[in-house]
């Protein structure tokens, strides 16, 4: 079955700090993978996607992630993070042309000021 | 517009209850989704409608009806719930496009089952 793993739960920065979460799926042939975005009593948000071209993509706050196919990883990454990136973050996968969303477990980001 | 709605936004029931939950988006989206969150946990699938036909139901008990009216809406039935269902339900809807096949979450109703 597919998986995806994030493999920090949970991560404390200072404002300013440089952050980066991983994830990795299970699944060996063609994934689209997605970051996913809920602050605190919000309601999730689109933060990137990948689904081909340039492995480094942009998202929406000043986040990237890049996808390294022979890693099965799609790391989401931002150079300065902010007070208000304080939430919870979930990588997210499709394969196989079937329209199932596979989530991980999510990391909860707390940025102090 | 990448706008999902979901009514009510907060509902409180009794096991012997009978609710409804809606959800409506008009992105033009054929495929729509019901997920179930409990707290700290990632959303969970439930049920998947493409083109208004349910294509996949995730071993969801009964006491969950999902249903869609129209390429717009999509209900969920709730009748004689657990206390165990309490949890925040959303919905999600996506074109079936493989390559434009991103889901756009409703901002969820949250559920309490007394």
């Amino acid at each position: 079955a597919q998986s995806v793993s994030q493999h920090n739960h949970h991560v404390i920065l200072s404002e300013a700090a440089s952050l980066e979460l991983g994830c990795n799926y299970s699944y060996g042939g063609t994934v689209n993978l997605f970051w996913y975005v809920q602050y605190p009593g919000q309601h999730l948000q689109l933060l990137l996607k990948y689904f081909s071209g340039d492995p480094l993509v942009k998202g929406i706050k000043g986040f990237e992630a890049e996808f390294i196919k022979s890693k099965f990883s799609f790391n989401l990454r931002k150079p300065s993070v902010q007070w208000s990136d304080t939430a919870e973050y979930f990588c997210a996968v499709i394969s196989g042309g079937y329209n199932k969303l596979i989530f991980g477990a999510g990391t909860r980001l707390a940025v102090h000021p | 517009d990448t706008e999902v709605t979901q009514t009510p936004k907060h509902l409180v029931m009794g096991m012997t209850n009978k609710k409804s939950l809606k959800c409506e988006q008009h992105m033009g989206h054929r495929a729509m989704y019901w997920y179930k969150q409990k707290a700290k946990k990632p959303p969970e699938l439930m049920f998947v409608y493409s083109y208004e036909k349910l294509s996949i139901n995730e071993s969801v008990p009964s006491r969950f009806s999902p249903e869609c009216p129209n390429s717009s809406l999509l209900n969920l039935h709730l009748h004689a719930l657990q206390p165990e269902d309490s949890a925040l339900y959303l919905c999600a809807s996506s074109h079936l496009d493989r390559d434009r096949e991103t889901q756009y979450f409703g901002p969820g109703t949250r559920l309490l089952v007394l």
